[in-house]
């Protein structure tokens, strides 16, 4: 069974650019998750998607991040403008269905912003 | 919301000797509580989780103990290998693990040859 895929797997990025990341889940994964990791820190929730919907979206700074995930399956998370504390490793995890169901992550994409 | 303390941030231990990771959580509604290896590089790995409904669990030469009343749960590994070296988290989530996870802080586990 094919993982969690993510990618670019690294960028760097000057202050004010925007940038894009692209998740795609495990196959038949209904519910999908974006965290933020800074260097030395556990992995903060950002938002959670059941199928196309939000479920929790509270720790998502929405003045400058957005995310989507068109027909509930691949997704994308989006930075605009950013700034030099957004620098982190952004995973993406999903897992089969709502309740109950471990969460599997992918490798992350690690951004550096100048 | 939910806040979840992780404790010690670093652990050196001797090959085969056992480790000890300690977790303490705030919500009372939580009820499912993973715990995740990382390496250099790498997203974090399921290794054990536990319900509420569960005291503890054993895999191998993995087990996690849990105390709902004060709140807490453990990591213990024994036999410790080379390849134990990670950094670990705890996590906690609530509704069954449905929600999104409250994430330690993480312990970096060094095993000394």
């Amino acid at each position: 069974e094919a993982g969690v895929a993510q990618s670019p797997r690294y960028k760097i990025i000057e202050k004010r650019q925007s940038v894009a990341f692209w998740c795609n889940p495990i196959s038949g994964h209904a519910t999908l998750y974006w965290y933020q990791q800074i260097l030395g820190q556990g992995p903060k929730l950002l938002i959670q998607f059941q199928n196309n919907g939000v479920v929790d979206d509270s720790q998502l700074p929405k003045d400058r991040f957005s995310a989507e995930r068109l027909k509930g399956v691949d997704s994308t998370l989006k930075i605009q403008p950013a700034k030099l504390e957004d620098s982190a490793v952004y995973l993406c995890a999903s897992s089969p269905v709502g309740a109950g169901e471990t969460q599997y992550f992918g490798p992350g994409t690690r951004l550096l912003v100048l | 919301g939910e806040n979840v303390e992780q404790h010690p941030s670093t652990l050196s231990v001797q090959e085969g000797d056992s480790a000890v990771i300690k977790c303490t959580y705030s919500d009372s509604a939580s009820n499912y509580f993973p715990w995740y290896k990382q390496e250099l590089g790498k997203g974090p790995q399921l290794i054990i989780d536990i319900r509420s409904n569960v005291g503890e669990k054993k895999d191998q030469r993995i087990a996690v103990t849990l105390n709902k009343t004060a709140k807490h749960f453990s990591l213990h590994i024994t036999e410790t290998q080379p390849e134990d070296s990670a950094v670990y988290f705890c996590a906690a989530s609530g509704r069954g693990g449905a929600d999104g996870l409250t994430f330690g802080k993480g312990t970096h586990l060094i095993i000394q040859p």
